[in-house]
């Protein structure tokens, strides 16, 4: 079956340190796609970024940056000089094929705490 | 807003009465998704439109739930005889068909809380 572990609960850093959070998936589908959103108190998870299986190039946008790799069936996410209101929960998802469409699996999340 | 509307934003109901959770997509997503999220948890899927089909249901939707998405446009999605165990926060998302992959939006979601 489909499984998304991310290992970290709970991360605490200092504003402008560098942050990363792992996710490592587990999957029987040659073709699928990976997922990160956000979750800020609200509620409301917040879609950051799709990456295809066939893609492995990594991805940089703004601060934030993937590095997707196959070998190791690892996706994680990368807060370059992180802000307070980078605090947020932050969870991988994976792709997962139904008969009638896909739906995602997610990861517990990681608690990400940015203290000024 | 043109994002996904979940209302109400929280509910607070007694064990054993119905309640209904309403979900409007984004205009032009043809599939709308319920997830279950408990604390600290990630959410978990637990059903499937296709404009106004449901198409999937996982194990987790107890013969207690049901959702209907009438005209493939809001959902409903209704709990019966609540229990303390139902308490969770109800997601719902919309996506496009294609292109496969397709990202997921999120509503802010309704907080459940049986007592």
């Amino acid at each position: 079956a489909q499984k998304v572990t991310q290992a970290q609960t709970e991360i605490s850093v200092v504003e402008k340190e560098d942050v990363t959070l792992d996710c490592v998936y587990e999957t029987r589908d040659t073709t699928y796609y990976l997922f990160w959103y956000k979750q800020p108190p609200s509620g409301e998870l917040v879609f950051l970024i799709r990456r295809n299986s066939f893609d492995e190039q990594n991805e940089i946008s703004g601060r934030y940056s993937w590095n997707f790799q196959k070998s190791t069936s690892s996706f994680n996410f990368t807060i370059t000089a992180s802000q307070v209101v980078d605090s947020a929960v932050y969870f991988c998802a994976l792709s997962e094929e139904m008969e009638y469409g896909n739906k995602l699996v997610f990861g517990a999340g990681t608690i990400l705490r940015v203290k000024s | 807003d043109t994002g996904v509307s979940q209302n109400p934003r929280h509910k607070i109901t007694k064990r054993g009465q119905n309640v209904t959770f309403r979900c409007d997509p984004i205009s032009e997503h043809n599939r709308l998704y319920w997830y279950r999220q408990t604390l600290g948890q990630g959410p978990e899927f637990l059903t499937y439109f296709q404009n106004e089909a449901q198409l999937e249901k996982s194990r987790l939707l107890s013969d207690r739930f049901s959702a209907e998405r009438p005209k493939g446009s809001f959902s409903t999605l209704e709990i019966q005889r609540t229990e303390q165990g139902d308490s969770a926060m109800y997601l719902c998302a919309s996506s496009l068909g294609l292109p496969r992959g397709a990202e997921a939006f999120f509503g802010q979601g309704t907080r459940l809380t049986v007592v």
